[in-house]
């Protein structure tokens, strides 16, 4: 099953702002939004935002969603140190029947 | 406290089986969709099933089709994944996770396929 297109690594300098970015198609992104994920090594995923730009309590308002198209974006203010990550994209996608994923963007706090 | 507690990972030959089980709390869990998605060792996100909360709507993803088996249990709060004829390249952790959205997750249950 196709996947969602990430930048595989982006890196950004502390307090700076940094853009991560999720290409689909009009079965996905541009059908219901995506999705975006938060992920630190060794725990599981956390949700960030889903359709765009809803977010779940207790997540920072310096994260914030939104879309374009057939893309996604998750834009991250005031990078902390805390928020070197790997961030991910997903979506369903209604001709495939199934959830897909972007492959993931590491994100580097300098 | 809203929460998915993965069990039932274990290390299995090739052609083997496991079933993985999924226990929620703190939530409705019958109002809905479950997910299974796994990650292997080093990479990211693959989803694997999905299934609606009354069972009506179940997928899968082409990797698995035809070996794994989701299935769920609403009076015990509980979902499962039976996975027959394991191969390597089914090695990974595996997370249960709320809702076509993702927005719960649980820490996961590791899955090693090796001889």
């Amino acid at each position: 099953q196709a996947g969602l297109t990430q930048p595989p690594s982006v890196s950004k300098g502390l307090r700076q702002t940094a853009t991560l970015t999720c290409t689909g198609n009009i079965n996905n992104v541009g059908n219901q939004g995506a999705a975006w994920l938060q992920q630190h090594q060794g725990h599981p995923p956390k949700l960030l935002s889903y359709r765009n730009n809803n977010r779940p309590s207790g997540i920072s308002e310096r994260f914030s969603a939104s879309r374009s198209g057939n893309t996604a974006s998750l834009t991250i203010t005031g990078l902390q140190p805390e928020d070197e990550a790997d961030y991910y994209c997903s979506a369903w996608d209604s001709s495939l029947s199934a959830v897909v994923f972007g492959g993931g963007t590491k994100l580097t706090v300098l | 406290e809203v929460q998915l507690v993965e069990s039932g990972g274990g290390l299995v030959k090739p052609g083997g089986s496991l079933r993985l089980s999924c226990a929620a709390s703190g939530f409705t869990f019958s109002s809905y969709t479950m997910n299974w998605v796994r990650q292997a060792p080093g990479k990211g996100l693959e989803w694997v099933s999905s299934i609606s909360s009354s069972s009506s709507y179940i997928y899968y993803a082409d990797s698995v089709k035809g070996r794994f088996t989701i299935s769920r249990d609403n009076a015990k709060n509980s979902l499962y994944l039976q996975m027959n004829s394991l191969r390597a390249e089914d090695t990974a952790v595996y997370y249960c996770a709320r809702d076509i959205g993702l927005d719960v997750w649980g820490k996961g249950t590791t899955v090693t396929v090796s001889s």
